[in-house]
């Protein structure tokens, strides 16, 4: 059963970078799938951030791609969310997930989820 | 980017009623590249249907989903107490990947 487990500082300042990490168990990112980033800010809905493949391609939103770095490590079998220049807007429960393969290629729904990770942006 | 409106906002319906859930695109989603979440309190959303009207792994065959072009359905066809919870649909056909605002399906 694949399992996905995020981690990092519950507490970022504005203008700082966001730094998440998501342990995968029960596969290994080196075997493939899509592995991406969801948040939802407190009693709000959902906005993708972005996945990535081991491979190389990637699905970004737009609209955080120039702040937004994704990695994998294949080797700790974990992959990773950089986003930088924070402000209070960024504030959000942080979700990772692996995607369901589909014919959209890069940008397909998410069938396994994180329990998420709530990061708040504050000085 | 498509704009995903979803109606009502909030459902209040009794066990074993249907529920019918609609999911309307500000522009055509091609190749129904559509899909439908649950999220209860405090846990991650659940995958409950993609391409519009195929289950995800586990989900009951009281869940289906229907539609193409701009207008989507989530019917669930008898409400069982755990399928209280909020519903949201997401189109993967264009970048950015967009969800609706969800509706809650709420105890009457």
């Amino acid at each position: 059963q694949v399992q996905l487990q995020e981690s990092g500082p519950g507490l970022v300042k504005p203008s700082e970078t966001l730094s998440l990490t998501c342990a995968v168990s029960g596969y290994s990112l080196s075997n493939g799938y899509h592995w991406g980033w969801i948040r939802q800010p407190p009693g709000k809905g959902l906005e993708w951030i972005g996945s990535i493949y081991h491979a190389g391609s990637s699905c970004y939103n737009p609209s955080l791609q120039s702040r937004v770095t994704l990695s994998l490590d294949t080797s700790e079998n974990q992959f990773s969310l950089k986003l930088s220049s924070v402000t209070a807007a960024d504030t959000a429960v942080y979700y990772c997930t692996r995607l369901r393969p589909c014919s959209a290629g890069s940008c397909c729904p998410p069938d396994y989820w994180g329990q998420g990770t709530l990061v708040t942006v504050s000085s | 980017e498509i704009v995903l409106t979803q109606s009502p906002g909030t459902l209040s319906l009794s066990p074993g009623e249907r529920a019918t859930l609609s999911c309307r695109a500000s522009q055509t989603v091609s190749n129904k590249y559509l899909a439908w979440y649950q999220q209860k309190p405090g846990q991650a959303p659940r995958l409950l249907i993609y391409g519009a009207s195929s289950r995800a792994t586990d989900i009951p065959d009281r869940f289906s989903g229907s539609g193409s072009g701009t207008d989507f359905t989530l019917t669930i066809s008898r409400l069982e107490p755990e399928d209280f919870a909020v519903y949201y649909c997401q189109q993967y056909v264009n970048s950015p990947l967009t969800f609706g605002g969800g509706t809650k399906v709420e105890i009457k």
